[in-house]
């Protein structure tokens, strides 16, 4: 149990057009749900945190308008870049934690990430 | 923000034991400690989860001192597939501090 999943898994986009990144819990509610990136070699950077029906709260030093999150039910948040440029190429990687943790208190399951490449 | 230091990387040889520790000095009271294992290109994995004193599941122990300022993840009879990346985080109240550290560099030699 607890499988989260992110679609698309690798995707190639030209420079200056948007891209949407989906998060899925299948198999639990998630309560809040967590966008980080990962660059080469380097730890995750958190950039938001957004709990169901309401806004996201972002990291300081991200962009708000640049990254739009959306986390519509409590089984799917979406991540958006808009006008994408090579400097936002990325492994971008969500999270989820169950509205009912099933052992330990702070439960939280990653998904596999996605490789986004901007041309 | 209870920060995290851990060592950027370790060796060690299959069937050994390895321990890493993780120091996290201005921890708070009602924080939790958790590792999480990263292979490249994919996401975190839940490794386990503690408090106070030792913790122990079915792939590793935890054990945490009285002051909580440190704590040394323990896998036993490590595997070349344990090669990967180790991260400490410290967990706030509500998910407030969810935050990755720098992470240890475990490669496990033949």
């Amino acid at each position: 149990g607890a499988v989260v999943s992110q679609h698309p898994s690798r995707v190639i986009c030209k420079s200056g057009t948007s891209v949407k990144i989906e998060c899925r819990s299948l198999d639990f509610q998630a309560t809040t749900m967590f966008w980080y990136r990962q660059f080469p070699k380097q730890s995750l950077m958190l950039m938001a945190t957004s709990n169901e029906g309401s806004k996201a709260t972002y990291e300081q030093g991200v962009e708000k308008d640049k990254f739009l999150i959306n986390h519509a039910s409590l089984t799917l948040s979406t991540l958006t870049v808009t006008s994408a440029h090579p400097e936002d190429s990325s492994f971008y990687i969500c999270s989820a934690s169950p509205k009912s943790p099933q052992r330990d208190r702070y439960e939280q399951y990653f998904g596999p990430g996605t490789r986004l490449t901007v041309t | 923000l209870a920060k995290t230091t851990q060592p950027i990387s370790m060796d060690s040889y299959e069937g050994q034991e390895v321990n890493i520790t993780c120091s996290h000095n201005n921890i708070a009271t009602n924080d939790y400690i958790t590792w999480y294992q990263q292979f490249p290109s994919q996401g975190p994995r839940f490794i386990i989860q503690g408090y106070k004193t030792k913790v122990t599941n079915e792939v590793a122990s935890l054990f945490i001192p009285a002051d909580r300022k440190s704590s040394t993840l323990s896998l036993p009879r490590v595997s070349l597939s344990d090669t990967a990346v180790y991260y400490c985080l410290v967990v706030g109240y509500n998910f407030n501090k969810f935050y990755f550290g720098s992470g240890t560099k475990l490669n496990v030699k033949p």
